[in-house]
């Protein structure tokens, strides 16, 4: 059974910093991969999709990678600002029934 | 504006008493799903429907109803709820179930 884990569950840093968020999962027979972020009181927003062929994926100061034989992703922010506070969400869609499974997420503070 | 609408937002209410919370899409989605989500769980999947009439279970359905009389609505309904039903629950829809999902801000549940 799929099996998709984050680390750290939380994480703080001062603004500026550029960061790197984990993702990993047991089964490589994924369709694709995404990451969400989640603000309070709010539903998730798609930030980036990988699909299995592809190696990473870009938006502005985002960059999510993925290797698919070892099972890991990551999600590399630059220049971390105090907006991108929230948490990190990665899911992962089975290549054999399209169900998305989730990680528990990363809780991250960016401090002024 | 494209958006999923659940209501209600928040539901604090009783062992036993039935409730429903809705689900709404306007973006003609054939697919859309319900998830429940719980401190160090992440999201996990109650049930899902491919289309009108075609409903499926999830990991965890057991204690939820649904139903897909329109391809625009679709209500999770909670016959008798419990205190181990109490969470955050949302609603997504996509074009289909391998696409991208796009979140209800969520409802939270409180059953004492």
């Amino acid at each position: 059974k799929q099996e998709v884990t984050q680390i750290p569950a939380a994480l703080s840093v001062p603004e500026g910093e550029n960061l790197v968020l984990n993702c990993s999962f047991t089964d490589s027979a994924i369709y694709n991969l995404q990451w969400f972020r989640q603000d309070p009181g709010k539903g998730l927003t798609s930030l980036l999709l990988i699909q299995s062929s592809q190696r990473e994926q870009t938006s502005g100061r985002l960059n999510a990678s993925l290797d698919k034989s070892s099972g890991r992703s990551t999600l590399y922010i630059a220049a971390s600002q105090p907006g991108d506070s929230a948490t990190y969400l990665c899911a992962v869609i089975m290549d054999s029934n399209y169900q998305l499974i989730w990680g528990a997420g990363t809780k991250l503070i960016i401090k002024p | 504006e494209a958006q999923v609408t659940q209501n209600p937002r928040y539901l604090i209410t009783v062992t036993g008493k039935k409730l429903t919370v809705t689900c709404s899409q306007n973006m003609n989605h054939e697919y859309m799903s319900w998830y429940r989500q719980d401190p160090g769980l992440g999201l996990r999947q109650i049930y899902y429907s491919m289309n009108v009439e075609v409903t499926d279970k999830g990991d965890v359905p057991e204690g939820y109803k649904v139903s897909r009389k329109e391809k625009r609505n679709f209500p999770l309904i909670l016959e008798s709820p419990s205190p181990n039903q109490t969470s955050l629950y949302f609603c997504a829809s996509s074009l289909a179930s391998h696409q991208p999902q796009h979140f209800g801000d969520g409802t939270r549940l409180s059953i004492l």
